[in-house]
């Protein structure tokens, strides 16, 4: 059984830019949840996706958007990046309906400069 | 919207004792709450699991307790060991899924020698 991987590990990028993370879900989990997390506080739900469309979302604005494959691995994109979008973001997958809490990835390291 | 609050959010033990986190929660629709550990720069690691329809659930060292109705729970750690020393996450989620929890804001456990 593998788990969930998430790349790149660490990424550095201008304000304005745009970034792209990817997160591979841990065999036979088909949802896949992203947060962000600042340093030095609890992860914040961003969004989820089940079955390749967006199930459930946070209070994250639009420029913040994903995809799911049909291999039910994701990728989280952040557009116009800010500042304060500096943080560590963690992909957790799951299997909707096994009622196990979430494995996490190691997560990716941004900082927005 | 769900609001998970956690205290203390520091907490200093000598080795052997016990440690005690506590975490409220306010929606009443919420009826699962896993206990992370984060040592640093790793992932969060779910270490126990409670759900609404149990009241005490124990794992060697590690208990943790709901009251349903005050809307609380709390992550006790006996026998503290150095190795326990990490930043402790609660969170509390309204479906049995594993999906959209929202964290509470970390305890960060010091286990003395």
């Amino acid at each position: 059984e593998t788990g969930v991987t998430q790349s790149p590990t660490h990424l550095i990028k201008t304000r304005g830019q745009q970034v792209t993370l990817r997160c591979s879900s841990q065999s036979g989990h088909n949802t896949v949840s992203w947060y962000q997390q600042a340093l030095g506080q609890g992860p914040q739900f961003i969004f989820q996706y089940y079955r390749e469309e967006e199930n459930g979302r946070g209070n994250f604005p639009p420029r913040f958007s994903g995809l799911q494959f049909p291999n039910y691995s994701s990728e989280l994109n952040v557009n116009a990046l800010e500042l304060d979008d500096s943080a560590l973001y963690l992909c957790a997958s799951s299997s909707k309906g096994s009622g196990y809490g979430y494995t996490f990835g190691s997560g990716t390291r941004l900082t927005v400069v | 919207g769900e609001n998970v609050e956690q205290h203390p959010s520091t907490l200093s033990v000598q080795e052997g004792d016990s440690a005690v986190i506590k975490c409220t929660y306010s929606d009443s629709a919420s009826n699962y709450f896993p206990w992370y550990k984060q040592e640093l720069g790793k992932r969060p690691q779910l270490i126990i699991d409670i759900r609404s329809n149990v009241g005490e659930k124990k794992d060697q060292r590690i208990a943790v307790t709901l009251n349903k109705t005050a809307k609380h729970f709390s992550l006790h750690i006996t026998e503290t060991q150095p190795e326990d020393s990490a930043v402790y996450f609660c969170a509390a989620s309204a479906h049995n899924y594993g999906q959209n929890f929202v964290f509470g804001p970390g305890t960060r456990l010091s286990v003395l020698p």
